[in-house]
């Protein structure tokens, strides 16, 4: 079965600072990868997504992301961050063209300091 | 066009008793899964509805429960309730992979579940 751990529970990075969220994966077939974001007491929203193609992902909010098949991760970067960007950010996996279930991790909070 | 919306957003029940969330998936979606988030963890997947039938679940007991209907929106019911059943329950809506599903889901804003 598919799993992803995310590997820092709380990041704290200063404004207009860069910042990468650390995910996992653990699969032995194909799969798509998310991240979603959290704001307080909010849903969750789709950042950015991968099912195939160029392993550079663009999304929402000026943040990227880049899936490394043979280190199995898909790590989130954004350059500059804002305070508008504070929130849980969520991992999450997929087995590729399959009516599953998506699996999240545990999330990483992003605490930006002034 | 309106996204997913759920009700109630907020709940308060004692041990024992039962509860009925609602769930409309987004306008187009057939596709319905519940995941409960308990604080400061991640969306646990309980179940997941397609055609009026539940095709996947998580590793939850029997009193989780669930419908859906055939406007595709859908009920989760969780019976005898405990206190660790408190959590924010959240509804996603998606696509099938015959309707050009790609993994995507639509997030209601949840309802939180509080047991005392």
């Amino acid at each position: 079965a598919q799993s992803v751990t995310q590997l820092d529970s709380q990041v704290p990075v200063f404004e207009e600072a860069p910042v990468e969220l650390r995910c996992n994966y653990s699969s032995s077939v194909s799969v798509y990868l998310f991240w979603y974001v959290q704001y307080p007491n909010q849903g969750l929203q789709l950042l950015l997504k991968y099912l195939s193609g160029s392993t550079l992902v663009k999304g929402i909010n000026g943040f990227e992301a880049e899936f490394n098949k043979s280190q199995t991760s898909f790590h989130l970067r954004k350059p500059s961050v804002h305070i508008s960007d504070t929130a849980e950010y969520f991992c999450a996996v997929i087995l590729a063209n399959r009516d599953d279930k998506i699996i999240f991790g545990k999330g990483t909070r992003l605490h930006i300091l002034p | 066009d309106a996204g997913v919306t759920q009700s109630p957003t907020h709940l308060i029940k004692t041990r024992g008793q039962q509860v009925t969330l609602r769930c409309s998936p987004k306008s187009g979606h057939d596709t319905v899964s519940w995941y409960q988030q308990a604080l400061g963890q991640g969306p646990q997947f309980i179940f997941q509805y397609y055609e009026e039938e539940e095709r996947q679940r998580g590793n939850f007991p029997d009193r989780f429960s669930g419908h859906q209907f055939p406007n595709y929106s859908s009920e989760l019911n969780v019976n005898a309730l405990l206190l660790g059943d408190s959590a924010l329950y959240l509804c996603a809506s998606s696509l099938s992979a015959g309707r050009g599903y790609t993994g995507e889901l639509f997030f209601g804003e949840g309802s939180r579940l509080t047991v005392l």
